[in-house]
């Protein structure tokens, strides 16, 4: 069984700043890809980033950056310089290979992030 | 470029009715997820298909059935719907593959009075 844990209460950073969202996993199977989503509060969920088990090096993509710690499990979300339009709740989820290929996604609870200006 | 096209967006139903939500993959994508979100929760994968068989079965009601077609588009029928169906259902699509992002549709809101 896989299992995604969020536990940060509702995060807020100052506009420009850094911010780190904490994901932490459990799963048995011995590849798997971690994800994040960010959901706006107009619902719909948008794909920010991508890390796979046996890549070498921490994703990137633009102001998101992903702090993959195998061997403790983590899997951390980092923003930089935050903007206003950030403010969303943000989704870490994992697929694992145990199903197949085509392998549906585990979410965690979310955490709220809040931007100030 | 092309999205996932989920209809009806919001939908509003009385108890023990039936309501049909439809999604429409990305082209050429193969595999077709559907999701519900309760309020205030996180997204739960109700079952998946690939080339048009069940790939996969999660936590989705007996009440509830789906298919996909042979153009790929895929249907959730629910039927005796309860309060408690009220959420926002996600379809998704993706290629397949191991590590293959699922691209998510915008969602149908559904409420059940």
């Amino acid at each position: 069984a896989q299992k995604i844990t969020q536990t940060q209460p509702g995060m807020f950073v100052q506009e420009k700043e850094a911010v780190t969202l904490d994901c932490t996993y459990d799963t048995s199977d011995p590849s798997y890809g971690l994800f994040w989503y960010k959901q706006p509060s107009s619902g719909e969920m948008i794909f920010l980033i991508y890390q796979g088990s046996y890549d070498q090096q921490n994703a990137t993509e633009g102001r998101y950056s992903l702090n993959f710690q195998k061997a403790r499990k983590s899997a951390n979300l980092v923003i930089s310089a935050s903007q206003l339009g950030d403010s969303a709740m943000y989704f870490c989820a994992m697929r694992g290979t145990n199903t197949g290929a085509n392998s549906k996604l585990t979410f965690g609870k979310g955490i709220t992030l809040s931007v100030r200006p | 470029a092309a999205g996932v096209i989920q209809s009806p967006r919001h939908l509003i139903k009385e108890k023990r009715e039936t309501a049909t939500l439809k999604c429409y993959p990305i082209p050429r994508h193969d595999t077709v997820y559907w999701y519900q979100q309760g309020p205030g929760q996180d997204p739960q994968f109700l079952i998946s298909f690939y080339e048009k068989m069940q790939s996969d079965k999660g936590s989705i009601p007996d009440r509830f059935s789906a298919q996909q077609f042979s153009d790929y588009h895929s249907e959730l029928n629910m039927s005796s719907l309860e309060l408690g169906d009220s959420a926002l259902y996600f379809c998704a699509s993706s290629l397949g593959g191991l590590y293959i992002e699922q691209f998510f549709g915008p969602g149908t809101r559904l409420t059940v009075l």
